[in-house]
């Protein structure tokens, strides 16, 4: 069982859609990053918490630490928001210098 | 923006030889990593270094090899390609004061 586990796996969604992706970890973590990757496209980092939430334009990042849990939403959606959404974490001491990585959620918006 | 450049970022290459990808970043951050993307499997680490000559393995080193002389560049290092190596290869780097997170473009690589 992976440590990191993304749902759902595969997202379509009409413009203008909200859109959440979920997140959970199995492990103690000291932070957690959101990703993003376009088609053919190289990776960006959107989000890094380690608690709370953030936000930028009409991503929204959650994160609740003892239920192990986090959140992306997206507002209002729009078709340049296709792409995959990957969620990594981090962890403590040692473990603090490598991050586990889910498998992505795969969204498409369409027009 | 950390000025993270891979090269070469596409190669064809053949089975048996020998292949290195570098990662270079501007910013002279500590941390920096290799990892391939494959379908199905998403970002797995093949090494990481905290420091000039520090590196260590990650979960998929087997067949690899890493080395850092230089703050500024990482090279990953196929000494015999297969084709099970055939994959994109990413190198990050990790800012020490804030954690964040900055991703080279990409390296695809393919073992005929």
């Amino acid at each position: 069982k992976n440590e990191v586990e993304q749902s759902p796996q595969n997202l379509t969604a009409q413009e203008g859609e909200f859109i959440t992706i979920n997140c959970s970890y199995s492990v103690g973590i000291s932070a957690l990053h959101w990703l993003q990757q376009h088609p053919g496209g190289g990776i960006v980092s959107l989000f890094m918490l380690s608690s709370g939430k953030k936000k930028h334009g009409r991503l929204i990042a959650t994160i609740n630490i003892q239920e192990k849990h986090s959140s992306l939403h997206i507002t209002a959606s729009h078709p340049r928001d296709s792409a995959v959404y990957i969620c990594a974490v981090r962890g403590f001491g040692e473990y603090g210098n490598k991050l586990v990585f889910g498998a992505g959620t795969i969204l498409r918006v369409k027009s | 923006d950390a000025g993270i450049t891979q090269s070469p970022r596409h190669k064809v290459t053949e089975t048996g030889t020998p292949v290195t990808l570098r990662c270079h970043q501007t910013e002279n951050h500590r941390y920096m990593y290799w990892y391939r993307q494959d379908p199905g499997h998403g970002l797995r680490l093949i090494h990481y270094s905290y420091g000039v000559k520090d590196t260590d393995k990650g979960e998929v080193s087997d067949g690899y090899s890493v080395s850092r002389s230089k703050t500024e560049d990482f090279l990953l290092t196929l000494e015999s390609a297969t084709s099970s190596q055939t994959s994109v290869y990413f190198c990050a780097v990790r800012d020490w004061n804030t954690g964040e997170l900055f991703f080279g473009e990409g390296s695809r690589l393919t073992v005929l």
